[in-house]
């Protein structure tokens, strides 16, 4: 079976635009959970979501958005892009969101912004 | 607040040695779970080993065991008989309900 699948694994973007990334969750898990990874640091919840409804936010300013779409996907977006938004995003899944749902990560998608 | 706390930014060991990462939590919340986390440079995080706060016994998986002291609110890792795969980092992590709290990692490298 495949794993948790993130798109792009890369972008570069410029200071003001607008980026969406995309997750894929493991066939079967309803769940999905979005992360920041700032490098040399620990990644730093931002979105949960099960069943389409957001069951959890981090402490993310209103320019980071997320929805999950029927099929269980999907997609963080990120708008009027900082610097510091540059970071690895990571979307993890499991079944449920309960804590003893164990949560599977993608590979990440890498933004730096220019 | 929920914190996670990893003093040891960086460790080696030499291949075939034990090795013991630390991690430090501070919660009020009495049901929780714990994980430890692997980062290889292929960035894909794995989990390594869970353990759930109710549980008094160590959670064991292979070479890789926990001690964890709740009332210390500590939660190690030890490596044992460490392999080259072994290198990474290695993230401490904390689920009191649905959102994980990480800590800043533990580079390990294991030195051949």
């Amino acid at each position: 079976d495949a794993g948790v699948t993130q798109s792009p694994t890369h972008l570069i973007k410029t200071r003001g635009q607008q980026v969406t990334l995309r997750c894929s969750p493991i066939s079967g898990h309803k769940s999905v959970s979005w992360y920041q990874q700032v490098l040399g640091q620990g990644p730093q919840f931002i979105f949960q979501y099960y069943e389409k409804e957001e069951r959890g936010r981090g402490n993310f300013p209103d320019r980071f958005s997320a929805r999950q779409f029927p099929n269980y996907s999907s997609e963080l977006n990120v708008n009027a892009l900082l610097l510091g938004d540059s970071a690895l995003y990571l979307c993890a899944s499991s079944r449920a969101p309960d804590s003893n749902q164990p949560q599977h990560f993608g590979d990440g998608t890498r933004l730096s912004i220019l | 607040a929920q914190t996670v706390t990893q003093s040891q930014p960086e460790m080696s060991v030499q291949e075939a040695e034990t090795v013991t990462l630390s991690c430090t939590y501070d919660t009020s919340e009495n049901n929780y779970y714990l994980f430890w986390y692997k980062q290889p440079p292929s960035r894909q995080m794995i989990l390594v080993i869970r353990q759930e706060a109710y549980k008094q016994q160590n959670a064991t998986e292979n070479r890789f065991s926990v001690n964890f002291q709740k009332a210390a609110k500590s939660f190690s890792l030890k490596i044992s008989d460490s392999q080259l795969g072994d290198t990474a980092m290695y993230f401490c992590a904390f689920l009191p309900r649905n959102q994980f709290y990480f800590g800043t990692g533990t580079s390990l490298t294991v030195i051949p």
